[in-house]
């Protein structure tokens, strides 16, 4: 168990609804991360914050998609007028301060877009 | 050329085998490499990091790092059919603070 905390763990929903994904760190991770998985893919980066500050945004993050993390703790994930193509794992990972760089996942929020 | 590039298998092996699971990375001022095992349906989850040339060990696993070949691999001895999953091997490339990760190796371990 990483700590890592994501909820909803399964989201069904018809194409053009909004979702929203919310994933709580441990207090230690000062970084947060998001990645986007489909299936037989690697987890590809999507975006990531140092405490509040989003630091990095991926050209995957299309302007349907928004990131926060308001105080520095939890972050929400939204997708609006969801596409079938949005359908995919979504991991948030944590990670704390060091130079090694190791991330812990959450067990991610698997999104169907009917 | 991807960043990360890793034979999606599958890779094939007998209970008790030594499993030799291979990564290859394009950025050649890559800082730090990960293995990651994940399980069918399940996410990520963190066997090992190496930082610097050489092996390193810890229990059934052995990271072994190349920089200068850009070659990374995992060795799993003594496999166990609990070992089936997918092997992701992710690279923190130079100057950045994320992690990209290879689209994994299937292990099948047999009894």
């Amino acid at each position: 168990d990483t700590g890592v905390s994501q909820d909803p763990r399964h989201k069904i929903t018809k194409r053009g609804q909004n979702v929203t994904f919310r994933c709580d760190p441990i207090s230690e991770h000062n970084r947060l991360y998001w990645y986007r998985q489909t299936l037989g893919q690697g987890p590809e980066f999507l975006t990531y914050f140092q405490n509040e500050a989003q630091l990095e945004k991926s050209r995957l993050l299309s302007d349907r998609f928004s990131a926060e993390r308001p105080k520095g703790s939890f972050s929400t994930l939204e997708i609006q007028r969801t596409e079938q193509g949005d359908s995919a794992m979504y991991l948030c990972a944590g990670r704390a301060g060091g130079d090694t760089g190791e991330l812990f996942f959450g067990e991610g929020s698997r999104l169907t877009v009917l | 050329q991807k960043e990360v590039e890793q034979n999606s298998g599958p890779l094939s092996v007998p209970e008790g085998a030594i499993a030799s699971l291979n990564c290859t990375y394009s950025d050649r001022g890559s800082q730090s490499f990960f293995w990651y095992r994940q399980y069918s349906g399940k996410s990520p989850e963190l066997i090992m990091f190496i930082y610097s040339n050489g092996d390193k060990e810890d229990g059934r696993f052995t990271a072994q790092l190349n920089k200068a070949s850009q070659y990374v691999s995992l060795l799993i001895r003594d496999s166990q059919p609990s070992d089936s999953a997918t092997y992701l091997c992710a690279v923190r490339l130079y100057n950045t603070d994320k992690l990209i990760f290879g689209t994994g190796t299937r292990l099948q371990v047999f009894p």
